[in-house]
């Protein structure tokens, strides 16, 4: 079955630092998300990328994150001034369609520590 | 601000007997449900979903319940096995709104032998 790939699978950082998370989503899907869980709390959303553009973003999603597809194949995270509070377990997911009625594939996520 | 919530953070149940996962939400516009499953070191893998139309949708050993006048759920897991052993989502959304699913907290769920 086909899977969504997140590189690196572990990051430490110091904080301040810029970090890049990495997903490959599915193939032919067109929607792409980045989710994450802090340790003991629930999964949240961050940010939804339909057609080259944020379609949705969080209040978590604040200036300091940003979201790429630089080309046909990846989706990029990237923190430019990490914070400790930014330590998370980071999921991408990717959809066909909209995330509404339609089951999300999950990466196996990057645990990012910030030091 | 928790839309979906998921009471028990564990439950243990004898393998072989029925699992039954709870979950509550508040947001009377979500009209999807969905349950996801999640191994460790692994990310959530999709197991069941719902739609607010109807009140029950059954896969294999797993059955989801939906209940809109109490705006309750729940995943019944028939007989419970011991690669059942994982964390249990409950999740919704709301299809005349926004791309994002809201999940609850989890539940860790363990199957004893």
């Amino acid at each position: 079955e086909p899977e969504v790939t997140q590189t690196p699978s572990h990051q430490v950082t110091q904080m301040g630092q810029e970090v890049i998370l990495r997903c490959v989503p599915i193939s032919n899907h067109l929607y792409f998300y980045w989710y994450r869980q802090i340790l003991g709390q629930k999964v949240e959303f961050l940010v939804s990328f339909y057609n080259n553009e944020i379609s949705e973003k969080s209040e978590i999603f604040d200036d300091q994150f940003s979201v790429e597809r630089p080309d046909g194949s990846n989706f990029t995270l990237k923190i430019r001034s990490t914070k400790l509070e930014d330590s998370a377990m980071y999921f991408c997911a990717s959809s066909a369609h909209r995330a509404t009625n339609e089951k999300l594939f999950f990466g196996s996520g990057t645990q990012l520590s910030v030091l | 601000d928790q839309q979906v919530k998921q009471n028990s953070p564990s439950l243990s149940v004898q393998e072989g007997r029925i699992s039954i996962l709870n979950c509550d939400y508040t947001n009377s516009m979500f009209d999807y449900f969905l349950w996801y499953k999640k191994y460790p070191a692994e990310g959530p893998t999709f197991l069941i979903s719902i739609s607010s139309i109807k009140d029950k949708n059954e896969d294999g050993r797993f059955t989801v319940f939906l209940n809109k006048s109490a705006k309750h759920l729940s995943l019944h897991i028939v007989p419970s096995q011991p690669g059942d052993s994982a964390v249990y989502f409950c999740a919704a959304s709301d299809k005349w709104g926004d791309d994002k699913i809201i999940f609850g907290k989890g539940t860790r769920l363990h199957i004893l032998p």
